[in-house]
């Protein structure tokens, strides 16, 4: 089964400051990779989505992401937080089981950024 | 074009009844899918929908159970609430099956088992 770990519950950066967000993924097969954010009390929102091709793959809001595959990891990163950016950041995976595609989401970081 | 509604925002319920939530999905997209978010946590799939039919299940007992109607709307029921069902549920809209389409969320519908 595929999974997702996402590495450290809670980052906390300087605005302007460079944003790392950690996320590394188990799979036996290619995988689809996502980020998504999600604010208080609202549904996720997709960042950046990798399937195949650039392993840079830029994404709104200034963030971007790079799949690594000898490092089974997905990193996302952004060059200068925004205080707009604290929120809770969510790595998935999606997973396929017969005809259904599920994602696969780890357990979230949450970012904080200092004024 | 109108994005993923669920209804209702909020919920309290007792344990041993039941709910219902409802999700409209976006236009043009006939795969649903609806996942929960406990507190502190990612999201866990729960089952997909794809032209009404029930297209894929997560590790949920059968008191989680669901429909999709011919616009594709959707709704998710719970029986015999536990205490441990309260969490925040998400619907997710998607056109067809591929594993790399965008899955667009909605805004949840939070329920809190007493």
């Amino acid at each position: 089964a595929q999974s997702v770990t996402q590495l450290g519950s809670h980052v906390s950066v300087s605005e302007g400051a460079l944003v790392l967000l950690r996320c590394n993924y188990s799979s036996s097969v290619p995988p689809y990779l996502f980020w998504y954010v999600q604010y208080p009390n609202q549904g996720l929102q997709l960042l950046l989505k990798y399937t195949t091709g650039a392993t840079l793959v830029k994404g709104i809001n200034g963030f971007e992401a790079e799949f690594k595959k000898s490092e089974t990891s997905f990193h996302l990163t952004k060059p200068s937080a925004h205080m707009s950016d604290a929120a809770e950041y969510f790595c998935a995976v999606s997973d396929r089981e017969d005809s259904s595609y599920k994602l696969i989401f780890g357990s979230g970081t949450r970012l904080l950024v200092r004024p | 074009e109108t994005g993923v509604t669920q209804s209702p925002t909020h919920l309290i319920k007792t344990r041993g009844q039941q709910v219902t939530l409802r999700c409209s999905s976006q236009s043009g997209h006939n795969t649903v899918s609806w996942y929960q978010q406990a507190l502190g946590q990612g999201p866990q799939f729960i089952f997909q929908y794809y032209r009404e039919e029930e297209n894929g299940r997560g590790n949920f007992p059968p008191r989680f159970s669901g429909l999709q109607f011919p616009n594709y709307s959707s709704e998710l029921n719970v029986n015999a609430l536990e205490l441990d069902d309260s969490a925040l549920y998400l619907c997710a809209s998607s056109l067809g099956l591929a594993g790399n389409n965008e899955q667009f969320f909605g805004p949840g519908t939070r329920l809190t088992v007493l």
